[in-house]
């Protein structure tokens, strides 16, 4: 079956740690996407790719980073700079075009 | 910046009567609009997509759009328990590549 693969499900991270989500998807889609969702928050976004080897920051960029080398895959790393990660990180996908987005399950990040 | 508004809620309807969810948008130019569902610890789920103005029904659920006031609803008829959830409205630019804009959510719980 085609969709979005995310993983881990739950994640903890150290203070100062990097740490890598991610992002899977056999869907043949184009264009990928992370959203961060805070309680009462909504969703943030925070990076997105419309064509491999090419990404755009989001609104909320700062502490992240993102690589889109594979169509397939699109991982986020949550960088020692983000003082705040403790969220649930959302990565979605669409086909080009004006589609709505197809979502993974999530990971739940929590800093310990 | 682009905003999508809508009322966090929550929104109680008893079983059986007619949810009505209200979604307001600021970018004049946006050509698609999306509800998601979303439970509670899970990923959104697409519901609804509507592109022009009037309205869009499937099953239940009835998405309504009025480009000139810049206004989507959602009608959810015979509204049972296991549609108690956060109802988030989102919009695109007026490019196919444009990154959706969420809503912060509504959340609605239907009262047996």
């Amino acid at each position: 079956d085609g969709g979005i693969t995310q993983s881990p499900k739950y994640l903890f991270r150290k203070e100062g740690q990097n740490v890598t989500l991610s992002c899977e998807q056999n869907l043949n889609h184009d264009a990928m996407y992370w959203y961060r969702q805070d309680p009462g928050q909504g969703l943030r976004l925070i990076y997105y790719s419309q064509i491999v080897n090419d990404f755009q920051k989001g609104d909320i960029a700062e502490g992240y980073s993102v690589s889109r080398e594979k169509k397939e895959s699109f991982p986020l790393t949550v960088t020692s700079a983000q003082k705040n990660p403790t969220a649930f990180y959302l990565c979605a996908s669409t086909a080009q075009g004006f589609y709505g987005y197809t979502f993974g399950s999530g990971t739940r990040l929590t800093v310990v | 910046q682009k905003e999508v508004e809508q009322n966090s809620g929550p929104l109680s309807v008893p079983e059986g009567a007619i949810a009505s969810l209200n979604c307001t948008y600021s970018d004049r130019g946006s050509q698609s609009f999306f509800w998601y569902r979303q439970y509670s610890g899970k990923s959104p789920e697409l519901i609804m997509s509507i592109y022009s103005n009037g309205d869009k029904e499937d099953g239940r659920f009835t998405a309504q759009l009025n480009k000139a006031s810049q206004y989507v609803s959602l009608l959810i008829r015979d509204s049972q328990p296991s549609d108690s959830a956060t109802y988030l409205c989102a919009v695109t630019g007026d490019s196919g590549n444009t990154p959706l804009v969420f809503g912060k959510g509504t959340r609605l719980s239907v009262i047996a």
